[in-house]
């Protein structure tokens, strides 16, 4: 079966651009969440979703970051405009409900 | 609000022997999941192992255990035989059962298996 995938595995792009991170979720899991991790912070739960509904967005830093999961099957994460300091991994998981999260193996964005 | 605390931000072991990665969590639920992560240096987050909250007696994965008291609100992992291949950072987590799946992860511990 295939995993979460997540795309682009690497972005590099340049301040005050628009950054958009995709994620696709195993078939069948209805919560999808986002991560950011970097050395300074860790692993920092961003949003999650749950039947597509955003449940718990307090992760996310700012205006400049928003996230949609417009149906079972995607999600993105964008970034507008884009800053240095949001240089990171970002992880896409997924799971069925009661169940352990499954990972993406992330996004690796640099901004220059 | 439920936390997870890892209190050992670095470790080293030797090849070969047994190491203990400790972790406690608070919660008022008593249904709950708890879960120990791997990420080794290309990234990837693979789950090592799980213990269900109601059960008594440890998991058990291979060479990965855990030591689970309830009471104490403690959840460490056990790595026997330490291997090379277990070089990485490892995160516990916690999952609150029927509130949506709501995850807690930890702020990591970097374990290194010296030669």
């Amino acid at each position: 079966d295939a995993g979460v995938i997540q795309s682009p595995r690497h972005e590099v792009t340049e301040m005050g651009q628009e950054v958009t991170l995709r994620c696709k979720p195993i078939s069948g899991h209805n919560s999808l969440f986002w991560y950011r991790q970097t050395m300074m912070r860790g692993l920092e739960l961003l949003i999650y979703f749950n039947n597509n509904v955003p449940i718990d967005d307090s992760g996310m830093p700012e205006d400049r970051f928003s996230a949609k999961m417009p149906n079972a099957s995607f999600s993105t994460l964008k970034i507008q405009p884009s800053e240095p300091r949001d240089s990171a991994v970002y992880f896409c998981a997924s799971s069925p409900d009661d169940q352990p999260q499954h990972f993406g193996d992330g996004t690796r964005l640099s901004i220059l | 609000a439920q936390t997870v605390t890892q209190s050992q931000p670095e470790m080293s072991v030797q090849e070969a022997e047994t190491v203990t990665l400790s972790c406690t969590y608070d919660t008022s639920e008593n249904n709950y999941y708890l879960f120990w992560y791997k990420q080794p240096p290309s990234r990837q987050m693979i789950l090592v192992i799980r213990q269900e909250a109601y059960k008594q007696q440890n998991a058990t994965e291979n060479r990965f255990s855990v030591n689970f008291q309830k009471a104490a609100k403690s959840f460490s992992l056990k790595i026997s035989d330490s291997q090379l291949g277990d070089t990485a950072m490892y995160f516990c987590a916690a999952l609150r059962i029927g509130t949506g799946n709501q995850f807690y992860f930890g702020t990591g511990t970097s374990l290194t298996v010296i030669p």
